[in-house]
């Protein structure tokens, strides 16, 4: 099945930590994005890619890092300059241009203790 | 960037009464609009979406959500709301070179 792959479904790192997100997909998309997802502030755009090798900041990147060596992964790393890790991240991509629908992966939740 | 406002955070409202979302995006070329909606504890589903045409859209169970460009509004619509319609609902635009943006989300309540 097509779809998008998001792992681990919960994730817990200390402190200090840099902990890397991974998202991979299937269906031949060439646009990939991140989202942080908090009660009451909607999805939040951290950073998105439209081609392999090529990434643009969103709203709130300080603190993350990505990459997009692959057209297929689009790994989010959040640093430990990020102030506030604790959200639920979300994965999602397009296929055909701006006139497509966005496709969302099912999420990871991490914790920062 | 383009931003995305819904005024409404969270909405309550009694089965089989009518529905109006409010949402405003700020970019004032052309822009590609959707709704979505995240059940509890399931992903974000596409409920609508507005490209170009018509500007009254239909989606899925029964929403709908008219595009009035001059005042930068994308409103979902629902007649007659059902229990199962609880959620939270979010509009989103995708103003140029895929740069999606979301509202805040408003999250609809509907008692039985």
């Amino acid at each position: 099945d097509g779809g998008i792959t998001q792992s681990p479904k919960y994730l817990f790192r200390k402190e200090g930590q840099n902990v890397t997100l991974s998202c991979e997909q299937n269906l031949n998309h060439d646009a990939m994005y991140w989202y942080r997802q908090d009660p009451g502030q909607g999805l939040r755009l951290i950073y998105y890619s439209q081609i392999v090798n090529d990434f643009q900041k969103g709203d709130i990147a300080e603190g993350y890092s990505v990459s997009r060596e692959k057209k297929e992964s689009f790994p989010l790393t959040v640093t430990s300059a990020q102030k506030n890790p604790t959200a639920f991240y979300l994965c999602a991509s397009i296929g055909g241009g701006s006139t497509d629908t966005q496709y969302f992966g099912p999420g990871t939740r991490l914790t920062v203790l | 960037a383009q931003s995305v406002s819904q005024h409404n955070h969270h909405v309550i409202l009694s089965e089989a009464a009518s529905l109006e979302l409010g949402c405003n995006y700020s970019y004032g070329g052309t822009v590609n609009l959707f709704w979505y909606v995240q059940y509890p504890g399931q992903h974000l589903q596409l409920l609508l979406k507005y490209f170009s045409g018509d500007p009254l859209v239909k989606g899925i169970k029964g929403f709908e959500a008219e595009f009035i460009k001059s005042k930068f509004s994308f409103n979902l619509r629902k007649p007659s709301v059902q229990w199962s319609d609880t959620a939270e609902y979010f509009c989103a635009v995708n103003a140029y070179a895929n740069d999606m943006r979301f509202g805040a989300g408003t999250r609809l309540t509907v008692k039985p």
